[in-house]
């Protein structure tokens, strides 16, 4: 099956700093990657969607400017938490789809805690 | 965009039992609807897919049903297992770029 794997799996940083995720599509070409937030017992919140080569399309309420998204090649999404501050501290997921078959697959999602 | 709806409360059942969820939505039906499981701290994973017209897909012990005139998917686990043992997410493509809506999920506990 297909397998996206996100990295890494968790991560702790400070106040001010920025963080990077990875997103990787490692056995398919990815068309599109989704970019999702999840707080504890809620469901996922869609943050941006991306297509690779072309700028990602946030959800409102969403700051682009903050939340920095790349997708590179049709295998690898990046999120950059910019500036982050406790309340970015969440778990964050990527999916991606392959545009021929309408499931996604998920990463293993980042516990990004913000200290 | 779609309101998702799906029990909030956990749902405790013994093993070997049947556990049925439901899955409710608002607006327009769906071309298709799909059912995750996720574990706590893991990301989702795809299990099933319904056309919106197939009324029933079965994949060993799970069973997905989609009434488009009442707006309802049911999700059936038979013969349930402690394994079983997760939150499940019903979710409905939202666009024609894929995107998904998910709803909050419901709980599921099998106690042996």
């Amino acid at each position: 099956g297909a397998v996206v794997s996100q990295h890494p799996s968790w991560v702790i940083c400070k106040s001010g700093t920025s963080v990077k995720i990875e997103c990787r599509s490692l056995d398919f070409q990815a068309t599109t990657m989704f970019w999702y937030r999840q707080f504890p017992k809620q469901s996922l919140m869609l943050m941006a969607t991306s297509n690779e080569g072309s700028k990602a399309t946030y959800e409102q309420g969403v700051e682009k400017d903050k939340f920095l998204i790349n997708h590179a090649s049709l295998t690898l999404s990046t999120l950059t938490v910019t500036s982050a501050h406790p309340e970015d501290s969440s778990f964050y997921i990527c999916s991606a789809k392959t545009g021929r078959h309408p499931e996604a697959f998920f990463g293993q999602g980042t516990r990004l805690t913000v200290v | 965009s779609q309101k998702i709806e799906q029990n909030s409360e956990a749902l405790n059942i013994q093993e070997g039992k049947t556990a049925t969820l439901t899955c409710n939505y608002t607006n327009y039906s769906p071309a298709y609807l799909q059912w995750y499981r996720q574990d706590p701290g893991r990301g989702p994973v795809f299990l099933l897919l319904i056309r919106e017209n197939e009324k029933e897909k079965r994949k060993e012990r799970l069973k997905v049903t989609f009434d488009t005139t009442l707006k309802q998917s049911l999700f059936h686990i038979t013969a349930s297992q402690p394994a079983d043992s997760a939150t499940y997410l019903c979710a409905l493509e939202d666009d024609s770029w894929g995107k998904f809506q998910f709803g909050a999920g419901t709980q599921v506990v099998v106690t042996p």
